[in-house]
C-alpha cells in the first residue's frame, strides 16, 4: 500500500543551528502537509503544498511529486521548536498517509 | 474563528463500557476524518465523511467502532464495547475539499480503557 518514510526519527539541534527533515513516498502523492505536535498533543499545521516550496519564518518546505519526496528545513532553531514533526501525504483519493514522525530536541 | 473541537479531552472507561467521543469540525468544512493515534501504529484512519455521507467505514475497526455525522457540524465516534487495546488518542480532522485543502486537527481525546 501507500507508504511514507520519514527521516530522521529523532534529531538533536543546538540553538541557532538548522537541519532538514525528509519524507519519501512510495507512490505519487497529490499533496503533502507538515504538522508539529505541540506540548499539549495538538497537531499544528505548518505547511500544505501541492507543489513547489513554501516558507514561513525559519521554516521552509518543498514538495516534489514526481520525485516522490518532501522536505522541511528548519534554520536558526529555537528551544520552542522542540516537538514531534509529521508529514502527511494526500493520495489520489481521500486518504491521508502519515509519516512516523521526527522527534526534534533543541538544546541551549 | 473556531477550529476543530473535540470533547472530552480525556476519557477513562472500564473494559466493556460504551463510550462516545464528539467532534465539531471547522464551520463550513465538508470533509471529516476520525483517526486513532498510537505510538506503535501511528495514525490510523477510522472513518471519513464527505458532506455527512460515510465514505470510509474503517475496515478492521468496523465491528466495535461506529462513527456518525448527524449534521454538518457534529460527529460522534462510538466504541462499544471498549477493550484495553483501544487505549489511544482519538483525533478528529476536517477540511473543506479533501483533494485540495489543508487538514485541521482537533486536540484529540485521550482514551484509557482499564
Amino acid at each position: 500500500g501507500d507508504q511514507v518514510e520519514q527521516s530522521p526519527s529523532a534529531l538533536s539541534l543546538h540553538e541557532g543551528t538548522g537541519s532538514a527533515l525528509r519524507c519519501n513516498f512510495t507512490t505519487t502523492m497529490r499533496a503533502v502537509q507538515w504538522f508539529r505536535k505541540n506540548s499539549r498533543g495538538s497537531l499544528i499545521n505548518l505547511f500544505y503544498l501541492a507543489s513547489g516550496t513554501k516558507e514561513n519564518g525559519r521554516l521552509k518546505s518543498a514538495f516534489d511529486s514526481k520525485e516522490r519526496y518532501s522536505t522541511l528545513h528548519i534554520r536558526d532553531a529555537q528551544l520552542e521548536d522542540s516537538g514531534t514533526y509529521f508529514c502527511a501525504a494526500r493520495t489520489g483519493g481521500y486518504k491521508v498517509v502519515f509519516g512516523s514522525g521526527t522527534r526534534l530536541l533543541v538544546s541551549p | 474563528d473556531a477550529g476543530v473541537t473535540q470533547t472530552p479531552r480525556h476519557e477513562v472507561a472500564e473494559k466493556g463500557q460504551t463510550i462516545i467521543l464528539k467532534c465539531e469540525p471547522v464551520s463550513g468544512h465538508n470533509d471529516l476524518f476520525w483517526y486513532r493515534q498510537t505510538k506503535i501504529q501511528g495514525l490510523e484512519l477510522l472513518s471519513y465523511f464527505r458532506s455527512k455521507s460515510l465514505m470510509e467505514d474503517g475496515g478492521a475497526f468496523k465491528d466495535r467502532f461506529k462513527a456518525e455525522m448527524l449534521n454538518s457540524s457534529f460527529s460522534t465516534l462510538k466504541i462499544q464495547p471498549t477493550e484495553p487495546k483501544d487505549s489511544a488518542v482519538y483525533l478528529c480532522a476536517s477540511s473543506f475539499r479533501q483533494s485540495a485543502e489543508t487538514l485541521y486537527f482537533g486536540s484529540g481525546t485521550r482514551l484509557t480503557v482499564l
